[in-house]
């Protein structure tokens, strides 16, 4: 059973408009979220995290936000860039533990 | 240095060959983690060390095993893997394993592995 989703597989975008890629779970018992990305032949690269005290957390280009009631979350970029093109994947954990679930992934594309 | 290091980059082993991969991390982090993926599926968690002992094996075959020589230092020693053991294996590394209350974890660039 698949406890964390990415629904879309792949996204394009144009160079400067927003990216925005999901996130779903279903255990309502996470209360720490990851957004990292990949390039090809590389590890996972940390982007940016959210506790579940919060609804929204912001570095950069890079916003995330939570929505616990639909058990939710999306990260966006703003503006994208051609190189934000990669495979981003979220995880999902519980505070004080090793273990993150880690989502099936989405390759996004922004096309110069 | 906020780097995780992983040698070989690449290996391609025979069913019988015994090797081992390495990874190294500076960071002064205490918890470290042996990942495997394979094409288009996310990282999957192997074996976690907390300072400096095995914490989780997750039921993984004893083909692989681990070793952490020292707080900075992670091995994963092969012997007789199948085809199907090919993949990219990851290490990471975070501040602890469960003590803390979020625990980013950092990933080397992977060894890549080809069982022939």
């Amino acid at each position: 059973d698949q406890q964390v989703k990415q629904n879309s597989p792949s996204l394009s975008v144009q160079e400067g408009r927003i990216s925005i890629l999901n996130c779903d779970y279903t255990n309502s018992m996470f209360d720490y979220f990851l957004w990292y990305k990949k390039y090809p032949a590389e590890g996972p690269t940390f982007l940016i995290s959210i506790s579940s005290i919060k609804d929204k957390n912001e570095d950069g280009r890079f916003t995330v936000f939570l929505n616990k009631s639909a058990k939710h979350l999306s990260l966006h970029i703003v503006p994208s860039q051609p190189g934000d093109s990669a495979v981003y994947f979220c995880a999902a954990s519980f505070s004080g533990t090793y273990k993150y679930i880690f989502g099936t992934g989405t390759r996004l594309k922004v096309l110069a | 240095d906020t780097e995780v290091t992983q040698t070989p980059k690449h290996l391609v082993m025979g069913m019988t060959n015994k090797k081992s991969l390495k990874c190294e991390q500076h960071m002064g982090h205490r918890a470290m983690y042996w990942y495997k993926q394979k094409a288009k599926k996310p990282p999957e968690l192997m074996f976690v060390y907390s300072y400096e002992k095995l914490s989780i094996n997750e039921s993984v075959p004893s083909r692989f095993s681990p070793e952490c020589p020292n707080s900075s230092l992670l091995n994963l020693h092969l012997h007789a893997l199948q085809p199907e053991d090919s993949a990219l294996y990851l290490c990471a590394s975070s501040q602890d394993a469960a003590g803390s209350s979020y625990n980013e974890q950092f990933f080397g660039p992977g060894t890549r592995l080809t069982v022939l």
